[in-house]
């Protein structure tokens, strides 16, 4: 089983529309849970951040946290073909290692 | 603020060649990280320095990769020799505090390697 695992996509949205990004994790001990986007031929930027259960909103993102669950997911509302790119699902485990999950590509046709 | 940098951004190389990239945290960041990235898939860390020390190298294939960060701030990942599954981008990234438990890594631009 893989430490942290994302559907690798790709996922097709209409813009405007919600896109919604799934990620999963094995540690159960993990504190922080972060989203990063990645644009084609880019290096990865962060985008969200969560370290308790239920919902944190920053703009049009918002992500989404269950630790019993062992789940995590980021919705984008009102979906730009900006907004075109790969999601990086990262958690820090016991350890204090960033494992990232293989990534979702996101595309939002206009 | 300058950002991390990274360089030689490609390099093609042949199997059992040898490559080094460099890399240049931003100033003040006491985390540096180097992952690697092959098409399709997530970063996967090789090593992690706090300062000139080595926290986490678990994943590093030693046996032809090496790795090391002098004073404290900047780093060279070498690979020597080269297999064609060494193909992928190498990114360097750094954080300001250790552990990384704010998640917030800063990366470089990647470098770029091909091995023919």
């Amino acid at each position: 089983q893989k430490e942290v695992e994302q559907n690798s996509g790709p996922l097709s949205v209409p813009e405007g529309a919600i896109a919604s990004l799934n990620c999963t994790y094995s540690d159960r001990g993990s504190q922080s849970f972060f989203w990063y986007r990645q644009y084609s031929g880019k290096s990865p930027e962060l985008i969200m951040s969560i370290y308790s259960n239920g919902d944190k909103e920053d703009g049009r993102f918002t992500a989404q946290l269950n630790k019993a669950s062992q789940y995590v997911s980021l919705l984008i509302r009102d979906s730009q073909p900006s907004d075109s790119a790969t999601y990086l699902c990262a958690v820090n485990n016991q350890g204090g290692k960033l494992i990232f999950g293989q990534g979702t590509e996101l595309s939002v046709k206009p | 603020e300058a950002g991390v940098a990274q360089s030689p951004r490609y390099k093609i190389i042949e199997k059992r060649q040898s490559v080094a990239f460099w890399c240049n945290p931003i100033s003040g960041h006491a985390t540096l990280y180097w992952y690697q990235q092959i098409l399709g898939q997530g970063p996967k860390l090789l090593i992690q320095f706090q300062n000139n020390g080595v926290v986490d190298d678990s994943q590093l294939p030693k046996d032809r990769f090496s790795a090391e960060r002098l004073k404290g701030v900047d780093s060279t990942l070498k690979i020597q020799p080269a297999k064609l599954e060494d193909s992928a981008v190498y990114l360097c990234a750094s954080s300001l505090y250790a552990g990384s438990n704010t998640g917030e890594l800063f990366f470089g631009e990647g470098s770029r390697l091909t091995v023919l």
